[in-house]
């Protein structure tokens, strides 16, 4: 079946350390990849895609890596905030037709203590 | 200035009800979405439009009906609520069908008593 895994628990760490969240997914091929934040009563955000040929994609403290063979994405963000808290969504893009149509996976809560 | 906006923002009704949920961006893009999200957070496509023509219908029961009055607009009508229908429901825009960049509306929560 297919499916698509987050960090299943809350992620917890200090301020000014890296955060890393996970997605996994099983039984699609996307071209691409997104990841959104998602803050408590408002919608989901565009944070960042990687494209299947990319290994890797940088915006300021975020970084998105994205294995193919694996099946999974890695979402960084470095010297982490308390701002930075929210949830954060992958999303595979599954462009067929040229219609862009996301899938997403379940969000990481992410919490970082002062 | 507000890019995707949805009216209204909390919606309360008893079953069996019939409801509409409204969508307009002012971004001029050409493709809208409708996503439902769960109590669990998950995030589900169900309709898109593409210039007024629906391109994506996923397996949604037919009570839910989209109407595109023109590309700026997406409306969302339910007929006859059912308790499972609760959810946020969130619109979307992007400025073509292929277009990397989706952006959300600030969503409507439905409960259904």
């Amino acid at each position: 079946s297919q499916k698509i895994e987050q960090n299943s628990e809350a992620l917890n760490i200090q301020e000014g350390k890296t955060a890393t969240l996970t997605c996994n997914y099983t039984n699609y091929s996307p071209a691409y990849l997104q990841w959104y934040r998602q803050d408590p009563g408002r919608g989901p955000v565009f944070l960042l895609l990687i494209r299947e040929n990319e290994k890797e994609k940088r915006k300021e403290r975020l970084k998105v890596t994205f294995d193919t063979t694996l099946k999974q994405s890695l979402f960084h963000i470095t010297a982490s905030q308390p701002a930075d808290s929210a949830t954060y969504l992958c999303a595979l893009d599954m462009r067929g037709g040229a219609t862009n149509k996301l899938i997403f996976g379940t969000g990481t809560l992410l919490a970082v203590q002062p | 200035d507000t890019a995707v906006s949805q009216t209204p923002k909390y919606l309360v009704t008893q079953m069996g009800n019939d409801k509409s949920i409204k969508c307009e961006q002012n971004l001029g893009h050409d493709t809208m979405y409708w996503y439902k999200q769960d109590s669990k957070k998950f995030l589900k496509i169900m309709f898109s439009y593409n210039n007024k023509e629906l391109i994506i219908n996923e397996t949604v029961p037919n009570r839910f009906s989209p109407k595109s009055p023109d590309k700026a607009h997406l409306n969302l009508h339910i007929n006859s609520l059912e308790l499972g229908d609760s959810a946020v429901y969130f619109c979307a825009s992007s400025q073509t069908r292929g277009s990397d960049t989706q952006y959300f509306g600030p969503g409507t929560r439905l409960t259904v008593l």
